[in-house]
């Protein structure tokens, strides 16, 4: 079962640091979505692509966030210059033609800034 | 006020009782619903789409009130593998761009 990946699964750092964070979405799934979440709340939106296409990042938490699909398969999310505040658990998401709502998640990331 | 809201419990109930959860959302514009299963240190898992008119999988039954802004999820025969946290999503406009809630916890026990 070629579920979304999500690599590295865990990841410790020094703030200050740069990480950045791969996901390889469900072949032929289109729409690809990175997400945050802390301890205690919701998947919070950060960006979406629609093959290569960034479609929204104005809710990428800073300027320090990038993400990337250049080929519109796997993507990445990029944290500059890490603060303790980013520890998290990032989450990928994919989902296929025509039906955007179903989303299927990667087990995700989980960042740990020190 | 947040976009969605939801009572983050946790509900702790034995096996077999009837449990409901309540999802409000201020955005009237919202147009799609959903509730999302997910457990602990574990991704979420779309559990079921919720529909004007209300559906039902199983035990599981999902209804919306556009008129109040909120959703519900009733879960009957609760199992002891109905332990999670349910998540309420509301989406609006065509790009799909969903708003996830804080997530209730469900502790189904012996």
């Amino acid at each position: 079962d070629t579920g979304v990946s999500q690599n590295p699964r865990h990841k410790i750092t020094k703030r200050g640091q740069n990480v950045t964070f791969r996901c390889d979405p469900i072949s032929e799934h289109n729409r690809l979505y990175w997400y945050r979440q802390t301890l205690g709340q919701g998947p919070e939106f950060l960006t979406y692509f629609q093959n290569e296409a960034q479609l929204e990042k104005s809710r990428l938490l800073s300027d320090r966030f990038s993400a990337e699909r250049p080929k519109g398969s796997f993507s990445t999310l990029e944290i500059q210059r890490t603060e303790q505040g980013d520890s998290a658990m990032y989450l990928c998401a994919s989902s296929p033609p025509g039906q955007e709502e179903t989303q299927y998640f990667g087990p995700g990331t989980r960042l740990l800034v020190l | 006020r947040k976009e969605v809201e939801q009572d983050p419990g946790p509900f702790n109930v034995p096996e077999g009782a009837t449990v409901a959860f309540n999802c409000t959302y201020s955005n009237s514009a919202s147009q799609s619903f959903f509730w999302y299963r997910q457990d602990c240190r574990k991704e979420p898992k779309l559990l079921m789409s919720v529909y004007s008119s209300g559906n039902e999988d199983g035990r599981f039954t999902a209804q919306l009130n556009r008129a109040s802004q909120y959703i519900s999820l009733l879960i009957r025969d609760s199992k002891l593998s109905d332990s999670a946290t349910y998540l309420c999503v509301v989406s609006s406009g065509g790009s799909y761009i969903p708003t996830f809630g804080r997530g209730t916890s469900l502790i189904v026990h012996p």
